[in-house]
């Protein structure tokens, strides 16, 4: 069983689109996250849900709308894409203190 | 703010023992994580510190100095497969327990 899905994969759209990346985790963790990585593997903290609160909103555009119906959802609409958004995005989640974060495959975003 | 810094890239020859250092600055710190990422994958956790000295795991040990703000990733009998990025990761609880990385070191082994 996978511990951190998120779908789909891939992605390429055209600017202007609006478009969703969708992530589950079955560990019953408390938090998640959603991060980007850009083409020089920066990771970078978007947000973070505690028990479907959101608790971390770091400073992303606010074109970006996460969403968790409960805390084992944690998806990610994305309004008028634009090309700067062109990157790899991970879901993670970590049992609130812990230290380990377990990451989703990825799903990597190609506007054009 | 939180900041980290770690070498941008690293080569070593298969067999031999590269270290990996990591500084960093953060209000909140929690703890200190070790991170593996292939090209194309997902990190994946290698080790943790949260109080001073050194873990073991394998191959693989992590060192941590709270007092000098500095970590450090020992990797041991390298191998091909270790050909990765590694990166350091802050746990950080300032407004929320929060997972901040750094750039990221690439890590080329040779034969």
């Amino acid at each position: 069983d996978t511990a951190v899905s998120q779908t789909p994969k891939y992605l390429v759209t055209q600017m202007g689109n609006d478009k969703s990346i969708k992530c589950e985790q079955n560990l019953g963790h408390d938090t998640m996250y959603w991060y980007k990585q850009d083409s020089k593997k920066f990771l970078k903290i978007m947000f973070s849900y505690n028990n479907k609160e959101l608790i971390i909103n770091e400073t992303v555009p606010n074109r970006f709308s996460p969403k968790s119906p409960d805390k084992a959802h944690l998806n990610l609409h994305i309004n008028s894409l634009e090309l700067g958004d062109s990157a790899v995005y991970f879901c993670a989640s970590s049992q609130d203190s812990a230290e380990r974060a377990f990451f989703g495959q990825g799903t990597r975003l190609t506007v054009v | 703010g939180q900041s980290l810094e770690q070498p941008s890239e690293v080569t070593a020859v298969e067999g031999a023992i590269v270290q990996i250092n990591c500084t960093y600055q953060t209000s909140g710190f929690y703890g200190l994580s070790w991170y593996q990422q292939h090209d194309g994958g997902a990190p994946t956790f290698l080790s943790y510190n949260a109080l001073d000295g050194l873990e073991e795991t394998g191959r693989f040990s992590s060192f941590l100095s709270r007092s000098d703000s500095y970590g450090y990733l020992l990797l041991q009998e390298l191998q091909m497969k270790d050909s990765a990025s590694y990166f350091c990761a802050v746990r950080d609880q300032n407004g929320g327990f929060k997972t901040i990385f750094g750039a990221g070191t690439r890590l080329f082994v040779k034969a």
